[in-house]
């Protein structure tokens, strides 16, 4: 398995333009989630979904920030307009929740968002 | 509430030295417990867990850990560090009961010098 894919792996759009930040999570996979890490405020969990359900969005800091699970191998995360205090690293992870690796996240290698 | 701590920012250690990287949680009921690495430039790498049993959890690249449930502590160790160790290290929980949502602690870079 390739791992969880993230694309793209850089971003850097200015303000008020739309971004959006696409993930793969491993196949058979039954939970995904999306995380925000800055130096500031260092990793948070934005939202997470449990087959392609979203279970919990308490760390989506603003309804400029929406993310979608249409299908079990693909989900976005959108920010509309962005602002440049959006800027960090942004991760996706999924995650089995049964078997020996129960509990695990494996993580995505990040995308970079840069908003001028 | 439910939390996790990583008293140390930085930890700095020669290679061929043991190493320890500090967490303690905050919890009710049991937990599950969690150690990854972060890398430059990539994602966080799962290192080892504890859910039950043994209080000495080994992972991956020779860490180990030890749960101590009387000190709410997880700390991460290895034997004898190697420069490639250098990386930052979360600690993370989760609450049995909880669906499978974990909390990172802020991290701790961990620093070898050759």
């Amino acid at each position: 398995d390739a791992g969880v894919i993230q694309s793209p792996r850089h971003e850097v759009t200015e303000m008020g333009q739309e971004v959006t930040l696409r993930c793969k999570p491993i196949s058979g996979h039954d939970y995904l989630f999306w995380y925000r890490q800055t130096m500031m405020r260092g990793l948070e969990l934005l939202i997470y979904f449990n087959n392609n359900v979203p279970i919990d969005d308490s760390g989506m800091p603003e309804d400029r920030f929406s993310a979608k699970m249409p299908n079990a191998s693909f989900s976005t995360l959108k920010i509309q307009p962005s602002e440049p205090r959006d800027s960090a690293v942004y991760f996706c992870a999924s995650s089995l929740a049964r078997g020996s690796s129960y509990n695990e996240q494996f993580f995505g290698p990040g995308t970079r968002l840069t908003v001028l | 509430a439910q939390s996790v701590a990583q008293p140390e920012d930085q930890v700095n250690v020669a290679e061929g030295n043991p190493l320890t990287v500090k967490c303690t949680y905050s919890v009710s009921g049991n937990p599950y417990l969690f150690w990854y690495v972060q890398y430059p430039n990539r994602g966080l790498q799962f290192l080892l867990k504890y859910i039950t049993g043994d209080n000495l959890v080994k992972g991956s690249y020779g860490f180990e850990a030890e749960f101590n449930k009387s000190q709410t502590s997880f700390h991460l160790k290895k034997p004898s560090a190697l420069v490639s160790d250098s990386a930052l290290y979360f600690c993370a929980v989760r609450l049995y009961s909880s669906a499978s949502k974990i909390i990172f602690g802020s991290g701790t870079r961990l620093s070898i010098r050759p």
